[in-house]
């Protein structure tokens, strides 16, 4: 069954410690990404990856960091540099073609 | 540098009215145009998408969008408007097939029975 997974669906953290959240695909997509969620702000995104070993920052990096070891896996790592995490984190992946396509999301919340 | 305005942020109709769901895009090249919709703790899901081949753009679950270069822009509509429909609609625009996408702050569509 193919598809972009994300986990874990929530996490919470205690502000000071780094979390990490996991997005994989098994589509065979080169290129993936993470996007932040925020209510009433749309989706910003944070970094992004176009083939492995390899990737830029977006908009809104800071305080965020990721890696691209695999094709089929790109983590994001919250460290406790980002003041204001909690949010709603999605990953998306594309094929060599225009459309992006979305997991199903974690919700972080700062405890 | 590209935007996507989607004004308003609620939008409420009837079951069975019609669906209008307002995007405007500023955009230096022609742009690729998307609409994704997102249900409560959900992922997005691709709706429709125009890529410079036929202006109006049907879609999943009865939507289309119409492209129109001289208005800039590219509403969503839908002739009935059904319960399902209740959710998240984000527009978004691209400048071509292996660029960023940018979004807009998206629409919130209730279904009033």
């Amino acid at each position: 069954d193919g598809g972009i997974t994300q986990s874990p669906k929530y996490l919470f953290r205690k502000e000071g410690q780094n979390v990490t959240l996991s997005c994989e695909q098994n589509l065979n997509h080169d290129a993936m990404y993470w996007y932040r969620q925020d209510p009433g702000q749309g989706l910003r995104l944070i970094y992004y990856s176009q083939i492995v070993n390899d990737f830029q920052k977006g908009d809104i990096a800071e305080g965020y960091s990721v890696s691209r070891e695999k094709k089929e896996s790109f983590p994001l790592t919250v460290t406790s540099a980002q003041k204001n995490p909690t949010a709603f984190y999605l990953c998306a992946s594309r094929l060599n073609t225009d459309t992006q396509y979305f997991g199903p999301g974690t919700r972080l919340t700062v405890l | 540098a590209q935007s996507v305005t989607q004004l308003g942020s609620h939008v409420s109709v009837s079951e069975g009215a019609l669906v209008l769901l307002r995007c405007n895009y500023s955009s230096s090249v022609p742009p690729y145009l998307f609409w994704y919709v997102q249900y409560p703790n959900q992922g997005l899901q691709l709706l429709l998408k125009y890529t410079s081949a036929a202006t109006l753009v049907k879609g999943i679950n009865g939507f289309e969008a119409e492209f129109k270069k001289s208005e800039t822009s590219f509403h969503l509509t839908k002739p009935s408007a059904h319960m399902s429909d209740a959710a998240e609609y984000f527009c978004a625009t691209s400048t071509g097939a292996n660029s960023k996408l940018t979004f807009g702050k998206g629409i919130t569509l209730s279904v009033r029975p």
